[in-house]
């Protein structure tokens, strides 16, 4: 069946680096989403991304959809201790359904 | 606009019983998904119902279902339920495919 896999993990980042997370769909995917989940909280909508190839901005957050559409990337500039979240992806499949990975925990070491 | 309402917040069952959570959507939101969330897990999809229809069912047993209102309230009842069945059940409703979610159902089975 239709995967999305997504990596790191986990990340562990000082305060004012730089994260990264990667999204990797087996199939050609519609559309993708990404969401942040805070410790305790639930999943908030971050961004959609439709078109091949399509970059956006928010903020220090840039978010990549490649040009298969089939990948995606979502990269934090210069972290802060507001970012510290578990980020998702999700990828629109063929039946319409969301496909979603598994998470990237971003941990700011003290 | 009110957000995603679920009840109960939490809850406490002993194997063998069961369950029924209840979410309230966005006003005008006419989608419901369900999802099952466990510590470090990432999203577990149960079903996603759409006026009143189930539109997409996950990889769950029988014993999990789920029922749309016209109001588009939406219900989902575990049968029998098991200790792995302890999870963070969060309801999801949509506009032009972005999930809005609510703050989850946490159930505990003892």
């Amino acid at each position: 069946g239709q995967q999305v896999m997504q990596i790191p993990q986990y990340q562990h980042v000082q305060e004012g680096e730089d994260f990264t997370t990667y999204c990797n769909s087996s199939t050609t995917l519609s559309n993708i989403q990404w969401y942040k989940q805070r410790p305790g909280g639930h999943p908030v909508f971050l961004i959609q991304l439709v078109k091949s190839g399509e970059v956006k901005k928010q903020k220090r957050l840039t978010f990549q959809f490649g040009e298969a559409k089939k990948n995606s990337s979502l990269h934090i500039t210069a972290t802060q201790t507001t970012d510290v979240g578990t980020y998702f992806c999700a990828g629109q499949g063929s039946n319409y359904q969301l496909i979603w990975g598994a998470g990237t925990k971003l941990i700011i070491k003290p | 606009k009110a957000g995603v309402t679920q009840t109960p917040r939490y809850l406490i069952k002993t194997r063998g019983q069961q369950v029924t959570l209840s979410c309230s959507p966005i006003s005008g939101h006419r989608s419901v998904s369900w999802y099952q969330q466990t510590p470090g897990q990432g999203l577990q999809f149960l079903f996603e119902y759409f006026s009143e229809t189930q539109r997409n069912k996950g990889n769950f047993p029988g014993r999990f279902s789920g029922r749309q209102f016209s109001n588009s309230r939406s219900e989902m009842n575990v049968s029998t339920l098991e200790l792995g069945d302890s999870a963070l059940y969060l309801c999801a409703s949509s506009l032009d495919e972005k999930l809005f979610f609510g703050s989850g159902t946490q159930l505990s089975v003892l």
